[in-house]
């Protein structure tokens, strides 16, 4: 089952411009991470953020977690070209005797124009 | 450098035929997973592996079959039975050592119908 959903679906931007994604899931987990697929590609991790943290950042990046809501955000500040590509959340759930395998959303298209 | 690879890149099968797709890490990460991924949309996981001689079924493993005779290898072998192989197939690992640990990737093995 999916348990992260995206949202957007597709995302336009100029360059320069900041793009936010945002991300639900339903159940506890011990971690949320955020990955990047160029077309053809496989996906690349970009941040982790674990349940005990609210906000993280790496270079253009931040994430937030609001573990009480059950959502997270990712924001690329002054967009490239190069950004463009799908962005993934994936959530890792909480409990040992639970499947050990992180949980994809069906993600966000990001589209920076030049 | 340390990575992952799966072979062939495009891989093409016949009605009946059962064809397996390869996948090798050198990270020396105990769990690996596969997941396919239709145009669009998110990961779905098939199989994952937490250890050599073990393996779980994911959420959509009928009509796949997995082997995990060495701590590098996860082949990944679809069937007759999958009447709609037609996908992007991604290759995962992760060290099992702790919790919050990112997947890494492989960069996928597109399969066709004949």
């Amino acid at each position: 089952s999916q348990q992260g959903e995206e949202d957007p679906q597709a995302l336009s931007i100029q360059e320069g411009e900041n793009a936010t994604m945002n991300c639900s899931y339903k159940t506890s987990i011990n971690n949320l991470q955020w990955y990047r697929q160029n077309s053809g590609r496989g996906l690349v991790h970009l941040i982790l953020i674990r349940s005990n943290e609210r906000e993280k950042h790496s270079g253009r990046l931040r994430v937030t977690l609001d573990t009480s809501k059950k959502s997270s955000s990712l924001l690329i500040t002054a967009s490239r070209a190069a950004d463009t590509a799908s962005y993934f959340c994936a959530t890792d759930a909480r409990g040992g005797t639970g499947r050990r395998a992180l949980t994809f959303g069906s993600g966000t298209r990001l589209q920076v124009q030049p | 450098d340390g990575g992952i690879t799966q072979s062939p890149k495009y891989l093409f099968r016949k009605e009946g035929q059962n064809v397996t797709l390869s996948c090798e890490q050198n990270l020396n990460h105990d769990a690996m997973y596969w997941y396919r991924q239709d145009p669009g949309q998110g990961l779905r996981l098939i199989y994952y592996s937490q250890i050599v001689n073990d393996f779980q079924k994911g959420d959509i493993a009928e009509g796949y079959s997995v082997s995990r005779e060495k701590k590098e290898s996860f082949p990944l072998t679809v069937t007759s039975a999958q009447k709609n192989p037609t996908a992007f197939y991604l290759c995962a690992s992760r060290n099992r050592q702790g919790d919050n640990q990112p997947q890494h990737f492989g960069d996928g093995t597109r399969l066709s119908i004949l």
